[in-house]
């Protein structure tokens, strides 16, 4: 079963522009991930967000995190064409000890 | 490093046909996971291994469905009969162990069932 719910479903933004997908869950986590996948293939970690972090910077990167309200957002800043991809949340209420949960995914085009 | 390495990337069967997916992890990578992740949709578990040792295998369909990791490295999954609603794409993960949460992903498996 899905435990996280990406939304928008779909996203369509001229390059340069700054890209925002939120992802809300379901149950305690104990961290919340993101990842991307490009059109056919394997998923790559992005960035790693713990339960007691609120706000997280990578690169062109931003999560933000909000367990009172169970959900997340993801920020990407001067989008590139090589953004182009689909972004999951995952949730991982082990640990580390179990499989992660992941959302149906964020569907982002970027227009050159 | 080399990644996480599926095989084959592309399998097209008729239902009724028994089918097998192949992944070597990360090499040092005790923890191996098989996703199944239908179009549109996020993966979804189906199995994980602590070195041999399947510890999680509550949302493998055992009817049909088998895995092994006999000497705790490469895995492999098994599907017999394969049926329609099986045609999507079989991902393998690993990370180094049990506690560490990033996993690494292989390109995955695109099966289509006729």
């Amino acid at each position: 079963s899905q435990q996280g719910e990406e939304d928008p479903q779909a996203l369509s933004i001229q390059e340069g522009e700054n890209a925002t997908m939120n992802c809300s869950y379901k149950t305690s986590i104990n961290n919340l991930q993101w990842y991307r996948q490009n059109s056919g293939r394997g998923l790559v970690h992005l960035i790693l967000i713990r339960s007691n972090e609120r706000e997280k910077h990578s690169g062109r990167l931003r999560v933000t995190l909000d367990t009172s309200k169970k959900s997340s957002s993801l920020l990407i800043t001067a989008s590139r064409a090589a953004d182009t991809a689909s972004y999951f949340c995952a949730t991982d209420a082990g640990g580390g000890a179990d499989g992660l949960t992941f959302g149906k995914g964020t569907h982002l085009i970027i227009q050159p | 490093e080399a990644g996480v390495v599926q095989s084959p990337r592309y399998k097209i069967i008729e239902k009724k046909q028994p089918v097998a997916f192949w992944c070597n992890p990360i090499s040092g990578h005790n923890t191996l996971y098989w996703y199944r992740q239908n179009l549109g949709q996020g993966p979804e578990l189906l199995i994980r291994y602590e070195n041999e040792e399947a510890v999680d295998d509550s949302q493998l369909p055992k009817d049909r469905f088998s895995a092994e990791r006999l000497k705790g490295v490469d895995s492999t999954l098994k599907i017999q009969p394969a049926e329609l609603g099986d045609s999507a794409v079989y991902l393998c993960a690993s990370s180094l162990f049990r506690g560490v949460e990033t996993q690494y992903f292989g390109p995955g498996t695109r099966l289509l069932v006729l």
